[in-house]
């Protein structure tokens, strides 16, 4: 079965870094695009961005460039989110999602448990 | 970036209730509108995909219609497990946006 299993939550200070991961099994990994999705609290869901783990193109949400970069690791079916110069407003749970096709229509069928990211000075 | 707006920002229904939720996007996606069910502390679940597609597994009481600008996602009979907050998000244009959401309750 498909599954997205993503690593444990982190506490970081603003101005820090902070990579998730997000591996996949189930599936053939290089056949599926992955994204990335965060929520802060009580708030709704916020796309971050896309990347294809066949060639490892990406796209970012505008808000996020040259802050975000999203990798992946075919050799471990692992995708990686890193965000830097984190700020208070980075507070969240961040998702990773198998991002299917069909036709023509991209959407989001399977989703990881998510990683809560908390900013404290 | 495409601005999605969802109506009502919140609702309350009784199990049995059909519910409509609506969606609008700020120009026009054709059908590439996906929705997703959310409950506390959970991951989102796929329902529906390019407008009115329902994903294996979803109960059929689950519908979505619309294109272009306007869509809708109708629960045929509210289930107790169907209390939830649900998202519509297009896939027309990245960013991928999503709308605010919808909150279900219990009347």
């Amino acid at each position: 079965q498909v599954q997205l299993v993503q690593s444990g939550a982190e506490v970081r200070k603003p101005g820090a870094s902070v990579k998730v991961s997000c591996k996949a099994s189930g599936y053939t990994f290089t056949s599926y695009g992955i994204s990335w999705v965060r929520q802060a609290p009580g708030q709704g869901l916020e796309w971050m961005g896309w990347i294809s783990p066949y060639n490892g193109n990406t796209i970012y949400a505008e808000s996020l460039q040259g802050r975000v970069t999203m990798t992946t690791d075919t050799s471990t079916s692992t995708a990686y989110m890193e965000l830097r110069s984190l700020r208070s407003d980075d507070t969240a749970v961040y998702y990773c999602a198998r991002s299917a096709k069909y036709q023509v229509f991209y959407y989001s069928d399977y989703w990881g448990q998510g990683t809560r990211v908390i900013l404290s000075s | 970036d495409i601005q999605m707006t969802q109506s009502p920002s919140s609702l309350s229904a009784s199990v049995g209730d059909r519910v409509t939720i609506t969606c609008r996007a700020s120009q026009s996606i054709s059908s590439y509108l996906n929705w997703y069910q959310q409950k506390p502390g959970k991951a989102p679940n796929l329902l529906i995909y390019a407008a009115s597609s329902l994903q294996s597994g979803v109960p059929s009481r689950f519908s979505g219609s619309g294109s272009g600008t306007d869509f809708t996602l109708t629960i045929s009979s509210l289930q107790r497990e169907d209390f939830a907050t649900y998202y519509c998000q297009q896939s027309d244009t990245t960013p991928w946006t999503f709308g605010q959401g919808t909150k279900v309750e219990i009347k």
